[in-house]
């Protein structure tokens, strides 16, 4: 079945560092692929999606290629802040399941300090 | 930006006891989703509906977990009896379509504890 595997956290970052949280799939056919955010006490909110091969989602400074090659969705970004602090989902959602149902990672908890 | 709304926030229960979610999606989504999220894991889909018709309910525990969506707008998740493995968040979305792409947008959540 579909799968996403994310790297483990926390991620404990300085304010400015660069950020990268891995995010390999397992999917058949060519899924669309998501990044959620969770801050606490929450919902989640859809930060970026890419739906077909070399294709780049970006918001808010963060970006993330589809590589089909490597099944991957790397999150990155340049800068992060202490506002980002948050858990961040990789999500897939794969047509030949139907019905737009996401398959989650298990999330990756960042925290940003001062 | 219109919210799917959720209630209660906090529910803590007895085992054994029923308990109820409800959820209210944004205007005019046709598709609804409950997820539930064990702390440190993904959410997980429980229930899809379109409309008022159930489109996936593979993942539901149908022994002791019901979820019904009668009038096609807002929805309720129903577990009699609860138990300790049950203690979770439960997390409602919504979309504009059952189409693949369709973006999903999610509540705040009913985070529940069965004691």
């Amino acid at each position: 079945g579909d799968s996403v595997t994310q790297m483990e956290g926390p991620v404990t970052l300085s304010e400015e560092a660069f950020l990268t949280i891995n995010c390999t799939y397992t999917a058949t056919g060519y899924p669309s692929l998501f990044w959620y955010v969770q801050y606490p006490g929450e919902g989640l909110q859809l930060l970026l999606k890419a739906t077909k091969a070399d294709d780049k989602g970006s918001n808010k400074g963060f970006e993330a290629t589809y590589r089909k090659e490597t099944t991957s969705f790397h999150l990155e970004k340049g800068s992060v802040q202490v506002s980002d602090s948050a858990v961040y989902f990789c999500a897939l959602s794969a047509p030949e399941g139907g019905g737009n149902k996401l398959t989650f990672g298990t999330g990756t908890q960042l925290k940003v300090e001062l | 930006e219109a919210e799917v709304a959720q209630s209660p926030r906090y529910k803590i229960t007895e085992k054994s006891q029923a308990v109820a979610f409800w959820c209210d999606p944004i205007s005019g989504h046709a598709t609804l989703y409950w997820y539930r999220q064990i702390l440190g894991q993904g959410p997980e889909l429980l229930v899809q509906f379109q409309d008022e018709s159930v489109v996936d309910d593979s993942q539901l525990p149908k022994d002791r977990f019901s979820a019904e969506r009668l009038k096609g707008v807002d929805s309720t998740l129903k577990i009699q009896p609860a138990e300790l493995g049950d203690s979770a968040m439960y997390l409602c979305a919504s979309s504009y379509s059952v189409l693949n792409n369709s973006p999903l947008h999610f509540g705040n959540g009913t985070r529940l504890t069965v004691t």
